[in-house]
């Protein structure tokens, strides 16, 4: 089984529309994070959660927002998704030794039409 | 706003070649990290240089790190038509996430 598992791994959805993403991981680390990838763009930061009581925003969490609801759980939620928030979209995790690896889901795939 | 930048954007080589990829920085770190992702996937951690050492290796794989000129370099040895990936690094400074860089696309002709 997957350290850290993203769900759905694909969505197709109508501009409007609440989306909520999944991230849970087996990793036992207290740090987490939501990055989107664009082609050329690389990896941003959307927000990212060093523990259970902690929340923070990244580069570009406009339109977005998050829940840690657990240690293991990390979701990401578009309140009023738009076409210019399809991307494909990542979880990954870190322990607290700083700044160490990061550990990625294998992502999700979100079309807003 | 992205820290580290690599050079270059697309690289294409032969098997058993070697490929090199750069990556520049703005400010001081802690360390640099290298990354690789296959079409479709996360990224999966490949080695952490520490800003006090200067070179590291790891199977194929060679790191440098030059603090002085925020710069540090990936050399994959003989490499494989599987080393077909997208390489990014990312730098770790305080107590602040990882960031991460555009990529380089890596692609390696049988």
């Amino acid at each position: 089984d997957a350290d850290v598992t993203q769900t759905p791994r694909n969505r197709i959805t109508k501009t409007g529309k609440r989306i909520m993403l999944e991230c849970s991981q087996t990793k036992g680390h207290d740090r987490m994070y939501w990055y989107r990838q664009d082609p050329g763009l690389g990896l941003r930061l959307i927000y990212y959660s060093f523990d259970v009581k902690d929340i923070n925003k990244g580069e570009i969490s406009d339109g977005y927002s998050v829940s840690r609801q657990a240690q293991a759980k990390f979701s990401l939620s578009l309140e009023s998704a738009i076409p210019n928030q399809t991307a494909l979209y990542f979880c990954a995790t870190s322990d607290s030794i700083l700044p160490g690896p990061q550990h990625f889901g294998d992502g999700t795939r979100l079309s807003i039409l | 706003s992205q820290q580290g930048e690599e050079d270059p954007q697309a690289l294409s080589i032969q098997e058993g070649e070697n490929a090199t990829m750069n990556c520049s920085y703005k400010t001081s770190i802690n360390n640099l990290q290298w990354y690789r992702q296959n079409s479709g996937r996360g990224l999966v951690h490949l080695i952490l240089i520490r800003s006090n050492e200067r070179e590291k290796h790891s199977g194929r794989l060679r790191v440098t790190l030059d603090t002085s000129k925020k710069s540090s370099s990936l050399l994959i040895t003989a490499s494989r038509a599987a080393d077909t990936a997208s390489y990014f690094c990312a730098t770790g400074s305080g107590n602040t996430p990882l960031v991460f860089g555009k990529g380089t696309r890596l692609s390696v002709i049988a």
